[in-house]
């Protein structure tokens, strides 16, 4: 399968301060990335669906500018939360659709800690 | 997308065949059922997909009843590392579609 990497795997910030995460597809283009978060026992939510080279869609009840997305590239998207809460502490996972295919390939998440 | 319904848990000894059942009784024509599951802090990993036919690849094989109405996913052989949340995804294959998670089914395979 095809193969996503993000970065970082963890990070650790304060309250008030912005943080970006990156979602690579490392060996296909991908034109459509997609945004998750997971809480602690729960299932993944979709946030918004990212099209490379135009605005990203967002999910009812995700503020899109608390949660900035920005697809550059084929190839990468970013995601940044902007004045983290202790409450936007959660799992964030990309998922990308694989150019040619209709299977979706995620990467292995980014734990998002806001103290 | 068409909902699906499976066991919130399931056991299995290891080195015995898995059996995970999904629900998906408002299937319709053009929906897949695809297969995903989740390790303990990891992103969800693509398993195998289907639409009608049975399919089979190196990690698992997909039974699809002739009504389409319910697929049960099969690991052969499961081994401690197959313990995982397994999620059953109906969906249809358009460009840019996203993948609705439901519960899914907490597998433990135990030694």
């Amino acid at each position: 399968g095809a193969v996503v990497s993000q970065h970082p795997s963890r990070v650790i910030c304060k309250s008030g301060t912005s943080v970006k995460i990156e979602c690579r597809s490392l060996d296909f283009q991908a034109t459509t990335m997609f945004w998750y978060r997971q809480f602690p026992k729960q299932s993944l939510m979709l946030m918004a669906t990212s099209n490379e080279g135009s605005k990203a869609t967002y999910e009812q009840g995700v503020e899109k500018d608390k949660f900035l997305i920005n697809h550059a590239s084929l190839t990468l998207s970013t995601l940044t939360v902007t004045s983290a809460h202790p409450e936007d502490s959660s799992f964030y996972i990309c998922g990308v659709l694989a150019g040619g295919t209709d299977t979706q390939y995620f990467g292995p998440g980014t734990r998002l800690t806001v103290l | 997308d068409a909902k699906t319904t499976q066991p919130t848990s399931m056991d299995c000894a290891e080195g015995r065949a898995a059996n995970l059942p999904c629900n998906h009784s408002t299937i319709s024509g053009n929906e897949y059922v695809y297969w995903y599951r989740q390790i303990h802090s990891q992103g969800p990993q693509y398993i195998i997909h289907g639409l009608k036919n049975n399919e089979t690849n190196e990690m698992a094989s997909l039974i699809i009843t002739e009504d389409r109405k319910s697929s049960t996913l099969i690991l052969p052989h499961a081994t401690l590392r197959d313990t995982a949340v397994y999620y059953c995804i109906v969906r249809v294959n358009n460009a840019g579609n996203m993948l609705t998670f439901g519960g899914g089914t907490r597998l433990m395979v135990k030694p």
